[in-house]
């Protein structure tokens, strides 16, 4: 298994172009993520996905948008880049339910947005 | 609002010594905390965890202990390691998300 993977590993954007981050896990878990770290403010909750059809707003929802059309699959679109969303973007993926345990992310996109 | 905290950005440890991590936490809705781990350009890693309903978990050289009237829970590593040189998170789990802590760099030095 590949487990989480995302692409790209880094990016650099100008202000106000679009982008989007893709995510893919192969374990058919249903509950999957995105988060972002920034220095000195841990990771911080963006959209999450309880399922194939299924998303909802995080902490920090606002500039980025996200969908689920299948299990595996769980892009994140940036519709109008700003310096703001400079930071480390990570997904993650786990079974259904609450098992906290078993989350796992993946290695991580690095945006610059200039 | 911050709901996890951990006050200590760093924290330096002699190899063989006990490492003990600080998180506290202010939702009571809480009912798992988990720790994970952070290499540089790698994503987190799954450490250990324990219930709300629990007061200790152990799994090797990790222990984390709860103490729920203090919304207080800690990490200990013993005997520390090189390798353990990371940074670690403390995270709260409420409704299925995870909110997470601003994480403490460990430097374990041989």
């Amino acid at each position: 298994n590949a487990g989480v993977t995302q692409t790209p590993k880094f990016q650099v954007l100008k202000t106000g172009q679009s982008m989007t981050l893709q995510c893919a896990q192969d374990m058919n878990h249903e509950y999957m993520s995105w988060y972002r770290q920034d220095p000195g403010m841990g990771l911080r909750l963006i959209h999450y996905s309880v399922g194939a059809g299924i998303t909802d707003q995080g902490e920090v929802p606002n500039g980025y948008n996200v969908s689920r059309s299948t299990t595996e699959d769980f892009p994140l679109r940036l519709l109008s880049a700003a310096p703001s969303q400079t930071s480390v973007y990570f997904c993650a993926s786990r079974r259904g339910g609450l098992s906290y345990n078993e989350q796992f992310f993946g290695p991580g996109t690095r945006l610059t947005v200039l | 609002d911050q709901q996890v905290k951990q006050n200590s950005p760093s924290l330096s440890v002699q190899e063989g010594r006990i490492s003990i991590l600080n998180c506290d936490y202010t939702n009571s809705m809480f009912d798992y905390f988990l720790w994970y781990k952070k290499y540089p350009a790698e994503g987190p890693t799954f450490l250990i965890s324990i219930s709300s309903i629990k007061d200790k978990n152990e799994d090797g050289r990790f222990t984390v202990f709860l103490n729920k009237s203090a919304k207080h829970l800690s990490l200990h590593i013993v005997p520390s390691q090189p390798g353990d040189s990371a940074v670690y998170f403390c995270a709260g789990g409420s409704q299925g998300n995870l909110i997470f802590g601003k994480g403490t760099k460990l430097s374990v030095k041989p």
